[in-house]
């Protein structure tokens, strides 16, 4: 079974701070999604990263995945109370199977 | 507007009483699959399809079933409910292609009593 780990769990941080989560694993995916929920809604898809060290950027997100293709970080920069949600990773092995992390809930205060 | 659809969103039941939660895509995706959340084990796989007529256990299947009749739709029942699975239930989409992220739908939230 892959497993992969989030860290921290939870995340309180004040409006204009920076933010990282991290999501780790032992196993090699061939892509790492991450998405957002909100509270009474499903995870919505901000970004799939498929190359070892790719970096890609949403806004104030940057999203990578580690050279090895097993772990990724998500970095908000100068966040804003709307970027509050449980942030979830999830790992892509070959064929269909999708694995999730545990979450990370993120709360910006104004 | 492409979208992930399920009903009800909220339901009450009594354990045994069959219940069918139904799920639509209108976005011609091969892959369907649904999920169970609970807090602090996640979001955990229940069944999976890669098209009309292939479906495929994910990891906690047990009390479910599922069919896929139509490219677009994909129910989850349960024959005989239970306080265990009380829970809150995602239907997801996407396309075949490895790599492509799932649309979910809003979510359906099980109670059994």
């Amino acid at each position: 079974t892959q497993l992969l780990e989030q860290s921290p769990q939870f995340l309180s941080i004040q409006e204009g701070e920076n933010l990282t989560v991290y999501c780790n694993s032992s196993s090699v995916f061939s892509s790492l999604q991450w998405y957002r929920q909100e509270p009474g809604e499903g995870p919505v898809l901000l970004v799939t990263v498929v190359t070892g060290g790719e970096v890609k950027k949403l806004k104030r997100l940057t999203f990578q995945f580690g050279d090895a293709r097993k772990d990724s970080s998500l970095h908000i920069t100068a966040a804003q109370p709307g970027d509050t949600g449980l942030y979830l990773c999830a790992g892509q092995a070959a064929g269909n199977k999708l694995t999730f992390g545990g979450g990370t809930r993120v709360l910006v205060k104004p | 507007e492409a979208q992930v659809t399920q009903n009800p969103r909220y339901l009450i039941t009594v354990t045994g009483k069959k219940l069918t939660v139904t799920c639509s895509q209108n976005m011609n995706h091969e892959y369907m699959s649904w999920y169970r959340q609970d807090p602090g084990l996640g979001l955990r796989q229940i069944y999976y399809s890669m098209n009309v007529e292939v479906t495929d256990k994910g990891d906690v299947p047990e009390g479910y079933k599922v069919s896929r009749k139509e490219k677009r739709n994909f129910p989850l029942i349960l024959e005989s409910p239970s306080p265990n699975q009380t829970s809150l239930y995602f239907c997801a989409s996407r396309m075949r292609t490895d790599n492509y992220g799932y649309t979910f739908g809003s979510g359906t939230r099980l109670t059994v009593v």
